[in-house]
């Protein structure tokens, strides 16, 4: 079945200690992106991946990182939580159809719902 | 920042009633596509309308695209309680950023 799949589902952690939250996709999608959903802002993209090696920031990237060493894995990780990065985070991914880098739409994870106490 | 803004922020409506709500965007853009979210859940890609479109249509689904108003419309039609959901635009600018409004909640009543 083709999808993305995201871990963990949950996670509540103190601040300052370091935690990635995993993402895969078995669509051999070139494009990867990591949003997070807050009530009343919708989802915010936080960083984007073009294929392997090539990431590139979006619109709130600031304390987050994310690697993409392979295709078909892009990690999210936080450094040093804090309590507003408490959220409900979303992988999504997607093929990419050249010249125009137009998409065909985003097939998402599950979600990750963080809290950082 | 948020390019698509949905309107209304929620809907409420009878079985069997369509419901249609408006996205309006800010800049212009290769594509708009529209997405479903069930309570908590991951978004669902219901269809995409490039810029060169009008109208598209998908099953029940009908979307509307205006560039020249910057504005699309989602219709559904002959609604179901299962359509009860989050309802979200995305447009895609050809920055590689595909950036989402803040959704249209819908309720249908049985």
């Amino acid at each position: 079945e083709a999808q993305v799949t995201q871990n963990p589902r949950y996670l509540i952690t103190v601040t300052g200690k370091k935690l990635t939250v995993t993402c895969s996709q078995n669509m051999n999608h070139e494009y990867m992106s990591w949003y997070r959903q807050d009530p009343g802002l919708g989802l915010r993209q936080i960083y984007y991946s073009m294929n392997v090696e090539v990431t590139d920031k979006g619109d709130v990237p600031e304390g987050y990182k994310v690697s993409r060493k392979e295709k078909r894995n892009f990690p999210l990780i936080l450094e040093s939580p804090s309590p507003n990065q408490t959220s409900l985070y979303f992988c999504a991914s997607s093929s990419q159809a050249p010249p125009t880098g137009d998409n065909y739409g985003y097939t998402f994870g599950s979600g990750t719902r963080l809290t950082v106490v | 920042s948020q390019q698509g803004e949905e309107d209304p922020q929620a809907l409420s409506i009878q079985e069997g009633e369509n419901a249609t709500m408006n996205c309006s965007y800010k800049t212009s853009i290769n594509n708009l596509q529209w997405y479903r979210q069930n309570s908590g859940r991951g978004l669902v890609h219901l269809i995409l309308i490039r810029s060169n479109e009008r109208e598209k249509h998908s099953g029940r689904l009908r979307v509307t695209l205006d560039t020249s108003k910057k504005s699309s419309s989602l219709l559904i039609t002959a609604s179901r309680a299962a359509d009860t959901a989050s309802y979200f635009c995305a447009t895609d600018r050809g920055d590689y950023k595909l950036s989402f409004g803040a959704g249209t909640t819908v309720t249908v009543r049985a």
